[in-house]
């Protein structure tokens, strides 16, 4: 099976502290998401990448920024986390296009900031 | 830029009936359409998908969906409700002719009612 691991679960921090969430897939798939999730605005892109050290900003990048060292991992980072970043973190990840074409969904890491 | 609409916020269903989740999308090439359904406090599961093809298209739990090109839609269908289909639905597009995101809907919620 298709496995998508993000770091955890659950998550409080204080407001202005950095945060790292970090999101592992077992695939070897070239593309990884980060999106966030909030009653009503559905899920919104924050940042992708189609491969290593490549990123694309997505609808919503301001505050964030990602880190793509290895091919299965993928890291969003909030520079200086602030209230209005409370929020549900999914990280997925897909092949090309000529291959399954499906994301694949991690857990979810429930952040809250204080 | 690819956008997806889901009109409904919330679908009432009694168990037994037939249900439909409305979709419609917009991409500049051709369409790659998903589904996605979410259980409380999960990520998000694939459900189907259309590529090429049939137009109809049959998935996982007795889901299916139609596409309808001339309407730019993909409604998600079931024949007969469950309780347990009850969830948060998301309907997903990417732009086929390039290997870019996945854009999804803000949701829809689905209440089976017994």
């Amino acid at each position: 099976d298709v496995k998508v691991t993000q770091s955890s679960r659950y998550l409080v921090k204080r407001t202005g502290e950095k945060v790292f969430l970090e999101c592992v897939q077992d695939m070897d798939h070239e593309n990884m998401f980060w999106y966030r999730q909030d009653p009503g605005l559905g899920l919104r892109l924050i940042y992708f990448s189609y491969d290593v050290k490549m990123k694309e900003k997505g609808d919503i990048p301001e505050g964030y920024s990602v880190s793509r060292e290895k091919k299965e991992r993928f890291s969003l980072i909030l520079e200086s986390a602030s209230t209005n970043q409370t929020s549900m973190y999914l990280c997925a990840s897909s092949a090309i296009l000529d291959m399954n074409t499906e994301a694949f969904f991690g857990q979810g890491t429930r952040l809250t900031v204080v | 830029a690819q956008s997806v609409a889901q009109p409904e916020d919330q679908v009432n269903v009694a168990e037994g009936n037939p249900l439909t989740v409305k979709c419609t999308y917009s991409v500049s090439g051709n369409p790659y359409l998903f589904w996605y359904v979410q259980y409380p406090n999960r990520g998000l599961q694939f459900l189907l998908k259309y590529i090429t093809g049939d137009n109809l298209v049959k998935g996982s739990y007795g889901f299916e969906a139609e596409f309808n090109k001339s309407q730019t839609s993909f409604h998600l269908k079931k024949p007969s409700a469950l309780v347990s289909d009850s969830a948060l639905y998301f309907c997903a597009v990417r732009d086929g002719d390039r290997d870019d995101k996945i854009i999804f809907g803000k949701g829809t919620r689905l209440h089976i009612l017994p």
